[in-house]
């Protein structure tokens, strides 16, 4: 069972256009945070969100936390081909050292 | 800034063979994750650390075993490989309540690749 699930799996769109990233759960984690990763390389974070509603921005794109923690989206405006990769997000569960991993999105911007 | 070592970066193995992985964690990070993410997959969570203690355990195979040293530093042990384990083996460190937010916030390794032939 995966406790994280992300949608959509793949997306392709072109350079310029807009896109959200869903991660959806029916566990509460006590934070949850996005990752980007590169092909062969380790996932780097993007963001952690913590409060429930929390909305959070980095440059062209939007993080938003669920109100009860269970969910939380990415937006991208104007995407870029050097956005190009793999989204990751990632919960913490509370009251554990359980890391958790969405099921991804690869996304792929062509110019 | 220093980041998460691990070693090997590249590992080929046989079937039935054993294998070693490293991994050393920033300095003063008081946790160790490990997760295993093999071709297209999202990485899973095998095992954590804190303090040298096992704190969790996910789907870590019984033919894996890992501990973390007095230094910090944490190794992963594979016997018996099989194909199916041939993956990207990530190791992740944090320091409990790190994060401006006091969120657990990791830090990746680079990975160590492991090839079961």
């Amino acid at each position: 069972t995966q406790l994280l699930e992300q949608s959509p799996q793949f997306l392709s769109i072109q350079e310029g256009e807009n896109l959200t990233v869903y991660c959806n759960s029916s566990s509460v984690f006590s934070s949850l945070q996005w990752y980007r990763q590169e092909p062969g390389e380790g996932p780097v974070l993007l963001v952690t969100v913590v409060t429930g509603g929390e909305v959070k921005k980095l440059k062209r794109l939007t993080f938003q936390f669920g109100d009860a923690r269970k969910d939380s989206s990415l937006h991208i405006t104007a995407a870029q081909p050097g956005d190009t990769g793999l989204y990751l997000c990632a919960g913490d569960l509370s009251g554990t050292y359980k890391y958790i991993f969405g099921t991804g999105t690869r996304l792929k911007v062509l110019a | 800034a220093a980041g998460v070592i691990q070693s090997p970066r590249h590992l080929i193995k046989e079937k039935r063979e054993t294998a070693t992985l490293k991994c050393y964690p920033i300095p003063r990070h008081d946790t160790v994750y490990w997760y295993q993410q093999g071709p297209g997959q999202d990485p899973q969570f095998l095992i954590s650390f804190y303090e040298k203690m096992q704190s969790d355990k996910g789907s870590i195979p019984d033919r894996f075993s890992a501990q973390q040293f007095s230094d910090y530093h944490s190794e992963l042990n594979m016997s018996s490989l099989e194909l199916g384990d041939s993956a990207l083996y990530f190791c992740a460190s944090s320091l409990e309540g790190l994060g401006s937010s006091g969120a657990n916030v990791l830090t990746f390794g680079a990975g160590s690749r492991l090839t079961v032939l």
